[in-house]
């Protein structure tokens, strides 16, 4: 069964802190990885797509990387303003362009 | 540019009673619309999907259903809520395999 897990479920950095987030995926193929931004009561807002191993994406404070086994959300000097859930989800080779998501993790920046 | 609607935004409804949610997208054609239902602590559940008009797949079996009666138009329906359809519903849009872009999301609680 295709299955994304990301850890942790919930981060809490102080302003500059940096870290990294990790989304695991087992899945027999990979067309694309994508990462969300979500604030609270809102839909996901969209940050990245990531196709192929060795593939990296900046924007701003974020960068994604893809390896064949998972991604890396590393964020660099955080702001309070990053605060929100981060989502991953991967999207399979065949059929239509649906998406398996995994659970989030909340990332809480302190000022 | 493309932007996508939903509505209601906050939907308190009473356990049996029938439930219609819209999702309509302005500035594309013909393209991929999807729901998905996010429960706290769960990650994105991916309900229906459809690839034009009068097309619908379902991922889940449940009490819900799903038309698109115009091209730009998808609409999740229930004719008898339960408690466990509680829960924040998210409309989402692509072109072909292309990024999914999400709207801002109804909140629904069944009481």
């Amino acid at each position: 069964e295709d299955q994304v897990t990301q850890s942790p479920e919930a981060l809490r950095l102080q302003e500059g802190e940096s870290s990294s987030l990790n989304c695991s995926y087992t899945v027999s193929g990979l067309r694309g990885l994508f990462w969300y931004r979500q604030d609270p009561g809102k839909g996901p807002e969209f940050l990245f797509t990531l196709y192929s191993a060795g593939e990296e994406k900046e924007k701003e404070r974020l960068k994604a990387t893809l390896t064949k086994k998972e991604s890396f959300l590393h964020i660099t000097a955080p702001k309070p303003e990053d605060s929100a859930t981060y989502l991953c989800a991967v999207q399979l080779p065949s059929g239509y362009s649906t998406l398996t998501f995994g659970k989030g993790t909340m990332l809480l920046v302190s000022p | 540019s493309q932007t996508i609607h939903q509505w209601p935004a906050t939907l308190v409804q009473p356990v049996g009673s029938p439930l219609s949610l819209e999702c309509t997208v302005e500035g594309t054609s013909n393209p991929n619309l999807y729901w998905y239902r996010q429960a706290a602590g769960r990650g994105l559940q991916l309900l229906f999907y459809s690839v034009g008009i009068g097309q619908i797949s379902s991922e889940v079996p449940q009490n819900l259903s799903a038309s698109r009666p115009q091209d730009r138009q998808f609409i999740l329906s229930s004719k008898k809520l339960l408690l466990s359809d509680s829960g924040f519903y998210l409309c989402a849009w692509n072109r072909a395999q292309e990024t999914q872009y999400f709207g801002p999301g109804t909140r629904l609680l069944v009481l």
